[in-house]
């Protein structure tokens, strides 16, 4: 069974920093992208960024409204990804959500974690 | 960036009924490897999304025939055959032609 399992989620003041991990199982983790989408309450989803392979460089890529602040990491051998978030601001309070996107033609987005609540506030 | 639009923005439906949502896209969603790189998902009530149909037309596994995706290019078409109470919950179409994703603003089905 495919499972993503996010970790990390809480409050943080403003300008802080937090990182979130996204642990897998069920699948050949090294074989996918990981996307990070995250939600704003009564919001619809939003793409935060992307983590390619190996064989695709493990190329990353990040919305406009968070890059230079957050970063995008993997460790294959732990079938783990993360997200480092730092320089927090309130509008980036929302659920973060890992997913899965094979590396193969033809691929899509299909398995979402549960989430993870981020609350930036002072 | 590619802009994802929905309608309607909210669907009552009653159960038996049938229901359709549309999904425009600022750009053709072709890939070049021949696949048009749209999806839709459901999210349910305090759940995550779920996948229901991927490369427009592909039903997830465990997605009921009721549901059938539509379209080419920059039109879609979302229809559930029979709505059923289960199906309520907020609809988003999604495209990974290019990064950054990006969804549609989502369509809230609810039972009339």
């Amino acid at each position: 069974e495919v499972q993503l399992v996010e970790s990390g989620g809480g409050l943080v003041q403003p300008g802080g920093s937090l990182k979130l991990a996204c642990t897998t199982s069920g699948f050949t983790f090294s074989g996918s992208a990981i996307h990070w989408v995250r939600q704003a309450a009564g919001r619809g989803p939003e793409w935060v960024g992307r983590i390619k392979n190996k064989p695709n460089n493990y190329a990353t890529a990040y919305a406009a409204s968070v890059k230079g602040r957050f970063a995008v990491s993997r460790d294959d051998s732990e079938n783990t990804a993360y997200l480092q978030m730092n320089s927090l601001r309130s509008e980036d309070t929302a659920v973060y959500y890992c997913t899965r996107r094979l590396e193969t033609s033809g691929a899509f987005v299909d398995y979402w974690g549960q989430g993870t609540l981020v609350t930036v506030s002072s | 960036d590619i802009v994802m639009t929905q309608s309607p923005l909210s669907l009552p439906v009653i159960p038996g009924e049938p229901a359709s949502i549309s999904c425009t896209s600022s750009q053709s969603l072709l890939h070049r490897n021949g696949y048009t790189c749209l999806a839709w998902y459901l999210q349910k009530p305090g759940q995550s999304p779920q996948l229901l149909i991927s490369l427009v037309s592909n039903r997830a596994s465990g997605v009921p025939d009721r549901f059938s995706g539509s379209g080419s290019g920059t039109d879609f078409t979302l229809k559930i055959s029979r709505v059923e109470a289960e199906d309520v919950g907020v609809y988003y179409c999604m495209q990974d032609l290019q990064v950054p994703l990006t969804f549609g603003g989502g369509t809230k089905v609810e039972i009339k």
